[in-house]
């Protein structure tokens, strides 16, 4: 059965830091696109980020591009996001993703909320 | 910027078909966008119903299909549940490792 847990999750003030964990299990991590997605209050999902198999090749939405980073650590199949420069509308819940394109998994999501 | 779009809301009956769409404010969806959908209850973390246009993940009943009817992905439920009532995502592939997805579809049953 795969299992994605995100964890990391919390409160920050605005300009604050936090990083976001996904550890992987059941599935060939090292072999998956892995990406994370975001849900604000009440609101519909945002694609945030991806990251290539081996951690070479990565995307970011432009709402977050420059402020946020993904990796990843394929020994422990973890991946990673770092989020700098936090501001209130970065405010959601944040599902880790497996592999969008083919029959993807999703974690059970991890709570940011930034106060102004 | 492309904006990926979907109906706000639909309502079916218990026992009837309705069909959800997808696309895109300039040009149109094809298999190339490797279009997914989403299925999300309120409180629950998302579901993957269909991937690459029109294939099931694994567990999805076969009353859920996917396709591309003229210039939009669809998706379409034939015998609709009262379980089925829930919010319905679409994600489109738009090159490099990014993805966008449309603002969502609330179905209702009754």
């Amino acid at each position: 059965e795969v299992q994605l847990a995100e964890s990391g999750g919390g409160s920050v003030e605005s300009g604050g830091s936090l990083r976001l964990s996904c550890a992987a299990s059941g599935l060939t991590f090292s072999s998956y696109w892995m990406h994370w997605v975001r849900q604000g209050p009440g609101k519909g999902l945002v694609w945030v980020s991806g990251i290539n198999t081996n951690g070479r090749s990565t995307d970011y939405a432009d709402s977050v591009k420059g402020r946020f980073t993904i990796s990843r650590d394929n020994a422990k199949n973890t991946f990673y996001l770092q989020m700098n420069s936090l501001r209130a509308e970065d405010t959601a819940v944040y599902y880790c993703v497996s592999e969008m394109g083919k029959g993807a998994y999703w974690g059970q999501g991890a709570l940011v909320t930034v106060s102004s | 910027q492309t904006v990926v779009t979907q109906e706000p809301s639909f309502s079916v009956s218990p026992g009837g078909t309705v069909t959800l769409t997808c696309g895109l404010t300039s040009g149109s969806v094809s298999t190339s966008y490797y279009t997914s959908w989403y299925q999300q209850t309120p409180g629950q973390a998302p579901r993957t119903l269909i991937y690459s246009t029109n294939i099931r993940s694994s567990g999805v009943p076969d009353r859920f299909s996917g396709s591309i009817l003229g210039n939009k992905a669809a998706l379409t439920i034939t015998g609709a549940k009262a379980e089925d009532e829930s919010d319905y995502y679409c994600g489109v592939f738009m090159g490099g490792g990014s993805w966008v997805f449309g603002g969502g579809t609330k179905l209702t049953v009754l």
